[in-house]
C-alpha cells in the first residue's frame, strides 16, 4: 500500500521566519513527486519533482527530492499572511496521485 | 483555471438517497478522477477514468461508482448515501507538462 506522510501536521509562524515542511513516502512504481497548496477552496500546484538533488524554485518557495532516502522538503522563506494554508504533498505513479494528510501552516503579522 | 467546473458546489441530502456529482471539463483530457478529502486524511481516490467508458477504482471506492459516456464529463454516483460520504468532493484532470493534476472547485455533500 502507498505510505506518504507529511510532518508537522500543522506549525504557527510570525511573518518573516522561514518554514521547512516535510514529506516522506514508500510507493510502489515511483513517477514524482507533488507539492499543492490549499487555501479555502480546491488545492493549486506547486511543483512537480522527479529527480534528486535539483531544487525547484518559485519566488520564496523552493523544493528538492531525495530519492534515494524518499522525501522531500518545502521552503518557504520570508512567510507572509498569504502563505497560510494547507500544504499538500503527493506522489505519482503510472497514474494516481496518493497524498499526504497535509501541513496546516498558520503566519501571524 | 483548467477548465473544470462541479456541480452541485453544495448539497444537503438524507440518508439512503442516491446522489450524482458531475464534473466536467472544456478542454478534452483524457484522465479525469474524483476524489474526496475529510479532515486528517488529505484527499483520497475514488475512482478515476482514462477515457470514455473506462473507468477503475481507488482506494475508498466503497459505496460509490462513476460514469464517463463523453469526454468532457465524468459522473460520480453515491447509489444510497450514508453520513460516512459527507465530505469535499474534488474532481480533477492530467494536464500539463509533466501530467501534474488540477483541480475543480469542489463540492460540498452534506449527508444527515
Amino acid at each position: 500500500e502507498d505510505k506518504v506522510v507529511q510532518s508537522p501536521l500543522s506549525l504557527v509562524v510570525h511573518e518573516g521566519d522561514t518554514v521547512t515542511l516535510n514529506c516522506s513516502y514508500e510507493v510502489t512504481n515511483f513517477r514524482s513527486l507533488l507539492w499543492y497548496k490549499q487555501e479555502k477552496k480546491a488545492p493549486t500546484f506547486l511543483f512537480m519533482l522527479t529527480s534528486s538533488g535539483i531544487e525547484k524554485k518559485s519566488g520564496r518557495l523552493s523544493s528538492i527530492l531525495d530519492k534515494k532516502e524518499l522525501f522531500s522538503i518545502l521552503n518557504i522563506t520570508a512567510t507572509q499572511t498569504g502563505d497560510s494554508a494547507i500544504y499538500l504533498c503527493a506522489v505519482l505513479n503510472d497514474y494516481k496521485l496518493s497524498f499526504g494528510a497535509g501541513t496546516t501552516v498558520t503566519v501571524r503579522a | 483555471d483548467a477548465g473544470i467546473t462541479q456541480s452541485p458546489r453544495h448539497k444537503v441530502t438524507e440518508t439512503g438517497t442516491p446522489v450524482t456529482l458531475r464534473c466536467h471539463q472544456t478542454e478534452n483530457h483524457r484522465y479525469m478522477y474524483w476524489y474526496r478529502q475529510d479532515p486528517g486524511h488529505g484527499l483520497r481516490l475514488i475512482h478515476y477514468s482514462y477515457g470514455v467508458k473506462d473507468t477503475d477504482k481507488g482506494e475508498v471506492s466503497d459505496g460509490y461508482s462513476v460514469s464517463r459516456s463523453k469526454t468532457e464529463d465524468f459522473l460520480l454516483t453515491l447509489e444510497s448515501a450514508t453520513s460516512s460520504q459527507t465530505s469535499v468532493y474534488f474532481c480533477a484532470i492530467r494536464a500539463g507538462p509533466s501530467y501534474e493534476q488540477y483541480f475543480g472547485p469542489g463540492t460540498r455533500l452534506t449527508v444527515t
